[in-house]
């Protein structure tokens, strides 16, 4: 499996922009990029996608480098509720594939 | 969106019993669904995947004999712990694939297991 690399966690202020960054140098041509984040004792929850172009949702953005070998999930405006586990995973696309889930970043959001 | 539930939400159980944990999709039909595993601290560990009407595929160093799982339908799949012990506690989580929404995985609440 494609390996994923994290900071183990970051900090952010309430209100304020999160820009988390993932890397991913040995990508493959086929490897979806999916973010996923797990709030305390809870079960992990999708937050987004993307293979090449950025991609935006309700919840999220996320920025993927023109190589692919790196990207980076931004939460427009942290709140409290954001602080949680966030998992940067590889995917092969169309397959029922598993997730191999890393270490995540623990994010930390402060008043 | 899709919603995927676990009972019970959380178990204590004596040495020596077993413990069936059950985990549903709610509205969308699962052909394939996964059990995860997590300790205290520790991120999740995938311990087996289950298909619909087949034999679930475990990961190495998985007992299959102590975790049955049962996929009897496309929207129900069960873990069985049998004759837990104290190191079998731990975060049970599982997720539902999604065919209707590319394949995409969605997270039960897990299951907390003690047991003592």
């Amino acid at each position: 499996d494609a390996k994923t690399t994290q900071p183990n966690s970051m900090e952010s202020n309430e209100e304020e922009p999160v820009h988390l960054p993932c890397n991913h140098s040995t990508i493959s041509g086929t490897d979806y990029i999916h973010w996923y984040r797990q709030l305390p004792s809870q079960g992990p929850e999708y937050v987004i996608h993307g293979l090449t172009s950025n991609v935006n949702n309700r919840m999220a953005s996320l920025a993927i480098a023109e190589d692919r070998k790196s990207s980076t999930l931004i939460l427009h405006r942290a709140t409290l509720r954001d602080a949680a586990v966030y998992y940067c995973i590889l995917r092969p696309h169309g397959t029922a594939s598993k997730l191999t889930f890393g270490t995540g970043t623990r994010l930390q959001v402060t008043l | 969106g899709a919603v995927v539930s676990q009972h019970p939400s959380w178990v204590i159980c004596k040495s020596g019993t077993s413990v069936k944990i059950e985990c549903r999709s709610l509205d969308f039909q699962a052909t394939t669904m996964f059990w995860y595993r997590q300790f205290p601290k520790q991120s999740l560990m995938l311990m087996a995947t289950s298909n619909e009407g087949s034999k679930a595929t475990y990961e190495q160093g998985v007992e299959k004999d102590k975790f049955l799982i049962n996929h009897a339908s496309l929207t129900l799949s069960t873990l069985t712990v049998t004759s837990a012990h104290p190191e079998d506690s731990s975060f049970y989580i599982c997720s539902a694939q999604d065919r209707g929404r590319s394949n995409e995985q969605y997270f039960g609440p897990g299951t907390r297991l003690t047991v003592t």
